[in-house]
């Protein structure tokens, strides 16, 4: 399995704001992945983040509104910019781990923008 | 694209009773993940299957993924309240990185509840 762990665990924002989530993992992966939960719904994914390279954005997410950082292969921060209520969400890291790439999910960010 | 669509939408049994939840594809699965997960939490990795006709268990649960690899079930053996969240199947992109499996497709979760 993968020990991952992001920061913080909770925020209650205004809008307008900036907020920056950190996810670290107990080794060094490849991929790491950024995805979105919004309140009642299911999981989807916001980007890629490889380390070297920009993140590969899925459609309807920009990296003007989710800029992604990934300085080595252990660590990615996602920052969600001028943050809106809409943008309330459980936001989670996910990295693969394993000869058979199992996908496995940080504790998550649970994010009220007021 | 590909879509999950997961049967029933929620659940409610007593403890001790068995379930099964159904995770149906409108394309080939390369490879299935269950997850559980706790409300405003995060996801807990159950299984993977990848393989027509594989089965897996763990404790209590079993998945299993079909010969033609477009459904999946998961089952619960005896519940108890500990089982109790919100499961979600999620399908692996075969079009994404080459040999290894990318992003996740995820069905819309069912939610269980398990009386004591």
């Amino acid at each position: 399995s993968a020990v991952i762990s992001q920061k913080p665990s909770r925020d209650i924002c205004q809008r307008g704001t900036s907020l920056t989530i950190q996810c670290q993992v107990d080794s060094q992966v490849t991929m790491m992945f950024w995805y979105r939960q919004q309140p009642g719904q299911s999981l989807t994914l916001i980007a890629t983040a490889n380390q070297g390279s920009e993140a590969t954005y899925e459609s309807g997410f920009v990296i003007d509104k989710f800029p992604i950082s990934r300085p080595n292969l252990t660590f990615s921060t996602l920052t969600v910019s001028n943050m809106s209520p809409e943008d309330s969400s459980i936001y989670l890291c996910s990295v693969q781990r394993g000869s058979q790439e199992t996908q496995y999910f940080g504790p998550g960010t649970r994010l009220l923008v007021l | 694209s590909q879509e999950l669509e997961q049967s029933p939408q929620s659940l409610i049994v007593q403890e001790g009773k068995n379930l099964t939840i159904n995770c149906t594809s409108s394309k080939t699965l390369y490879g299935l993940y269950w997850y559980k997960q706790k409300y405003g939490e995060g996801l807990i990795f159950l299984m993977m299957l990848q393989k027509g006709g594989e089965e897996k268990s763990h404790e209590k649960i079993t998945a299993k993924l079909d010969e033609k690899k477009q459904q999946s079930s998961l089952h619960i053996t005896a519940s108890q309240p500990s089982h109790a969240g919100i499961y979600l199947c999620g399908a692996a992109d075969p079009n994404a990185g080459g040999t290894s499996y990318g992003k996740l497709t995820f069905g819309q979760g069912t939610i269980l509840t398990v009386h004591p």
